[in-house]
């Protein structure tokens, strides 16, 4: 009973390096999104897929990547790392455009 | 520019006594609202939801009100436990993709 799962959970980049969070559910959901979550803050949309193939821009695309190539996964890269970018990313699912299901984040730090 | 606020970063409650969490959405075309609970280091899992036709919803101790002319919904917790205390995220859509949230209040039940 996996639900959502994002990797890694912590990861510390240097400034200009790059790197993917990958997001998987098994609940064969077709809407997938990534927030950002910035401390005292509410959480941020970055993309969001509506299925296989289709992917959208949310409030705080940039700096951002994200394809949809199955239905099970939805991996959000960072090209080119920035302080800015430093937040919890939380990867969700849902089977409509309803209640969500999240992942339990990932925290990523930019030095 | 925070389409949906919650003014109140805090609350304390005791326990058995009601917890009213409060959430203000600027956007008259959100026609959909739910309610998420989050534990630290952990993501936000699905309290109760209520679209725009009804002004009520209830499960168990927790009930959301709508206010459609003040744009303004509420969300009761009768009676409230110890187990209640956590983060509550207001969130609102009105395409049914892309879900903004509030900032959150941090609910703590005192024994």
């Amino acid at each position: 009973n996996a639900g959502v799962t994002q990797t890694p959970k912590f990861r510390i980049l240097k400034i200009g390096q790059s790197m993917t969070l990958q997001c998987t559910q098994d609940m064969n959901h077709n809407y997938m999104y990534w927030y950002r979550q910035d401390p005292g803050m509410g959480l941020k949309l970055i993309y969001y897929s509506v299925g296989a193939g289709i992917t959208d821009k949310g409030e705080v695309p940039n700096g951002y990547n994200v394809s949809r190539s199955t239905t099970e996964d939805f991996p959000l890269r960072l090209e080119l790392a920035a302080p800015s970018q430093t937040s919890v990313y939380f990867c969700a699912s849902s089977y409509w455009a309803g209640e969500l299901f999240f992942g339990e984040g990932s925290r990523l730090t930019v030095l | 520019d925070q389409q949906v606020k919650q003014n109140s970063p805090s609350l304390s409650v005791q326990e058995g006594r009601i917890s009213i969490l409060n959430c203000d959405y600027t956007n008259s075309m959100f026609d959909y609202f739910l309610w998420y609970k989050k534990y630290p280091a952990e993501g936000p899992t699905f309290l109760i939801s209520i679209s725009s036709i009804k002004d009520k919803n209830e499960d168990g101790r927790f009930t959301v009100f709508l206010n459609k002319s003040a744009k303004h919904l509420s969300l009761h917790i009768v009676p409230s436990q110890p187990g209640d205390s956590a983060v509550y995220f207001c969130a609102a859509s009105g395409n049914g993709n892309q879900f903004y949230f509030g900032t959150g209040t941090s609910l703590t039940v005192i024994p």
